[in-house]
C-alpha cells in the first residue's frame, strides 16, 4: 500500500458526461500529480499541485481541470467526455520536487 | 524535451533466470525511479535512485548519472515478477516524472 488513495477504482460513463476523480495524498506530502495512462500514449503527465497551488502543467486537455484543497486532497474533473478519454488515471504524491513519488491504485475510466 | 529509452521492450524468462533492464536518458536528471506495474495495473515503487547502487532482496539498481543510464537487475526471477517495468526521470525544475515506454517482462514457470 503506497498510502495514496484514489476513488473510485472503476468508472463507466457515457460520452458527453462529466466525472470527478478524487485523490488523497500520503500523510505529509504536499505535492500531488495526475497522470493518464492510455494504450497508445503510455504514461502522460497531466498536472501538478503543491500545497494548493498549480505548479506544472503537462498534456492536459482544456476539458480537464484539477484543484488541490486546503486539506491537500485533489480532484481531477473531466468533462465533455469522449471515447478517447478512456484510460487509467493515476494520482501520485511526494513531499516536494525531486523527491520520491508514490502512486495510487488508479481510476480506470471507461467512456461508452 | 528529455528522451527516456528502455530496453529491451519485451523479455520472456524462465523462472529462476536473471535479467538486466536498461534505461537511457538524454539529459541530466535530479530524480530517477523504477516502477513495476503489475497485471492489475498497480504502479509499485522499486527504487528511488538518482545515482549510485541500491539493493532490495532479489532486485538491485544502478544509476550512472554522468553517463545517463540506469540498470535494473532481477535475479532468480519468479512468476510474480511479470508485468511492465518503467523507468521515470525528473529534470531540475520540471516538477514531474517523465516515463519511458517500459519493458514488458513475462516469467514462465
Amino acid at each position: 500500500d503506497s498510502g495514496v488513495t484514489q476513488t473510485p477504482k472503476h468508472l463507466i460513463t457515457a460520452t458527453g458526461q462529466r466525472v470527478t476523480l478524487r485523490c488523497s495524498p500520503r500523510s505529509g506530502d504536499l505535492s500531488v500529480y495526475w497522470y493518464q495512462q492510455s494504450l497508445d500514449q503510455g504514461l502522460q503527465f497531466l498536472i501538478q499541485y503543491y500545497n494548493g497551488e498549480e505548479r506544472a502543467k503537462g498534456n492536459i486537455l482544456e476539458r480537464f481541470s484539477a484543484q488541490q484543497f486546503p486539506d491537500l486532497h485533489s480532484e481531477l474533473n473531466l468533462s465533455s467526455l469522449e471515447l478517447g478519454d478512456s484510460a487509467l488515471y493515476f494520482c501520485a504524491s511526494s513531499i516536494g520536487t525531486n523527491t520520491e513519488a508514490f502512486f495510487g491504485q488508479g481510476t480506470r475510466l471507461t467512456v461508452v | 524535451g528529455i528522451q527516456v529509452e528502455q530496453s529491451p521492450p519485451d523479455l520472456i524468462l524462465q523462472e529462476g533466470a536473471n535479467s538486466t533492464l536498461r534505461c537511457n536518458f538524454s539529459d541530466s536528471v535530479n530524480n530517477l525511479q523504477w516502477f513495476h506495474q503489475n497485471p492489475w495495473g498497480q504502479l509499485i515503487n522499486l527504487f528511488y535512485i538518482p545515482s549510485g547502487t541500491k539493493q532490495n532482496g532479489r532486485l538491485s539498481a544502478t544509476t550512472v548519472a554522468t553517463e545517463r543510464y540506469s540498470l535494473l537487475y532481477i535475479s532468480s526471477s519468479q512468476t510474480t515478477d511479470s508485468g511492465v517495468y518503467f523507468c521515470a526521470v525528473e529534470q531540475g525544475g520540471a516538477n514531474n516524472l517523465f516515463f519511458g515506454t517500459g519493458t514488458r517482462l513475462t516469467v514462465i514457470p
